[in-house]
């Protein structure tokens, strides 16, 4: 089954440290994305892929760092200066970032909480 | 003021019920809307989406745009347990993939 996998599911981070989460797509998809979600709060956009090699800074990027080596991976680092990073952390793909309309295809997320 | 605005809720029907839940935004270049549903400990998935103004209808499921208002709204006909859920509205530009997205309503369907 083509989709979209994070690991791990959950995620606790020490002070001073830096966690990376991973995000594995096997659709083929050339954007991909991070979000950030908090209860209460809509998904907020911290980075995105458009294509391998690239990436762009979201709405809050602060904190948080990408790389984008392979098509199908896209991993994201909380660093120690992201100073509230308990969240519901979200990767997302597309299959373009074009201009036709394309649904975002969601993985089951990674919950991420300080120690 | 947020780009989006959607009543977190929970908001609690019986089954069998009609369920309305809307969303309101401020700008006026938004043109695909779209409503997500998300079950706990999960990722959001697509439920529908229109472009620009109009009526979708989708089984149980009716998606309505009013741009003169800025106002969007699901329909949800005969409300099932399973559809307990958070449903979250989300909105794009003409071009580009950026998504906004409202905060989310909980719906809690009771049998």
């Amino acid at each position: 089954d083509g989709g979209i996998t994070q690991s791990p599911k959950y995620l606790f981070r020490k002070e001073g440290q830096n966690v990376t989460l991973s995000c594995e797509q096997n659709l083929n998809h050339d954007a991909m994305y991070w979000y950030r979600q908090d209860p209460g709060q809509g998904l907020r956009l911290i980075y995105y892929s458009q294509i391998v090699n690239d990436f762009q800074k979201g709405d809050i990027a602060e904190g948080y760092s990408v790389s984008r080596e392979k098509k199908e991976s896209f991993p994201l680092t909380v660093t120690s200066a992201q100073k509230n990073p308990t969240a519901f952390y979200l990767c997302a793909s597309t299959p373009g970032y074009r201009v036709s309309f394309q649904p975002q295809h969601f993985g089951d997320g990674t919950r991420l909480s300080i120690l | 003021q947020k780009e989006v605005e959607q009543d977190p809720g929970p908001l609690s029907v019986p089954e069998g019920a009609i369920v309305s839940l809307n969303c309101t935004y401020s700008n006026s270049a938004f043109q695909y809307f779209m409503w997500y549903r998300q079950y706990s400990r999960k990722g959001p998935e697509l439920l529908m989406y229109t472009y620009s103004s109009g009526n979708k209808e989708d089984g149980r499921f009716t998606a309505q745009v009013d741009k003169s208002s800025k106002y969007i709204s699901l329909f949800i006909r005969d409300s099932q347990p399973s559809d307990s859920a958070t449903y979250l509205c989300a909105m794009r530009m003409e071009y580009g993939n950026k998504l906004v997205f409202g905060a989310g309503t909980i719906l809690r369907v009771k049998s």
